[in-house]
């Protein structure tokens, strides 16, 4: 498997514009992970779905923020407007079931740059 | 509610040290927890997941420890090497809350030649 992809690798905006990350996780993984790294935060989880629903979203910044899983294999992070604060890396992660203890799996994360 | 500490926050050893890297966590019903690595600019690589159930688990110079009821864990890095250097972070997987995964700050490693 190619691990967990995510795209694009960089991503440069200006402020007010919408941004979508993507994500492709690993197949057969059933849970599936969006944080945001900064220096100041550090890891923070945003969001997180199993079976493609939606789990905890209680990270999510604001309303500008949103994330779907429309199949098991593709999964989007959408920020719309943007500002520079949501300059940061945004990672995505994918693990299979919790009660077989597998551990989480990174994409190679998206840095966005918000002018 | 579920918080990880990482301590120390920054370490800086000589090539060859033995070292150890803590983490806590709060609330001991935890699934797992998991050790990565992550060099600067880059994703994040898992290292050593231990279960719930277990103790430790080791993987050529690295050994991670799991008291669960006190709620700690520590990772070993046997003979540190430069290559070594990177940030470590902690995370555990939570039983009461969905199966979230929550990570720590992370130690920021040099290992100096």
């Amino acid at each position: 498997d190619a691990g967990v992809i995510q795209s694009p690798r960089h991503e440069v905006t200006e402020m007010g514009q919408e941004v979508t990350l993507r994500c492709k996780p690993i197949s057969g993984h059933d849970y599936l992970f969006w944080y945001r790294q900064t220096m100041m935060r550090g890891l923070e989880l945003l969001i997180y779905f199993n079976n493609n629903v939606p789990i905890d979203d209680s990270g999510m910044p604001e309303d500008r923020f949103s994330a779907k899983m429309p199949n098991a294999s593709f999964s989007t992070l959408k920020i719309q407007p943007s500002e520079p604060r949501d300059s940061a890396v945004y990672f995505c992660a994918s693990s299979f079931r919790q009660g077989l203890n597998s551990g989480a799996f990174f994409g190679q994360g998206t840095r966005l740059t918000v002018v | 509610k579920q918080e990880v500490t990482q301590i120390p926050a920054a370490l800086s050893v000589p090539e060859g040290e033995n070292l150890v890297l803590n983490c806590s966590f709060t609330d001991s019903a935890i699934y797992n927890l998991q050790w990565f690595r992550q060099d600067p600019g880059k994703g994040l690589t898992s290292l050593l997941l231990i279960q719930s159930s277990q103790r430790e688990q080791t993987s050529g110079r690295l050994n991670a420890s799991l008291d669960k009821s006190s709620g700690r864990s520590t990772l070993y890095i046997a003979a540190s090497q430069p290559g070594d250097s990177a940030t470590y972070l902690c995370a555990v997987r939570v039983y009461n809350q969905g199966g979230k995964l929550i990570f720590g700050q992370g130690t920021e490693l040099s290992v100096k030649p």
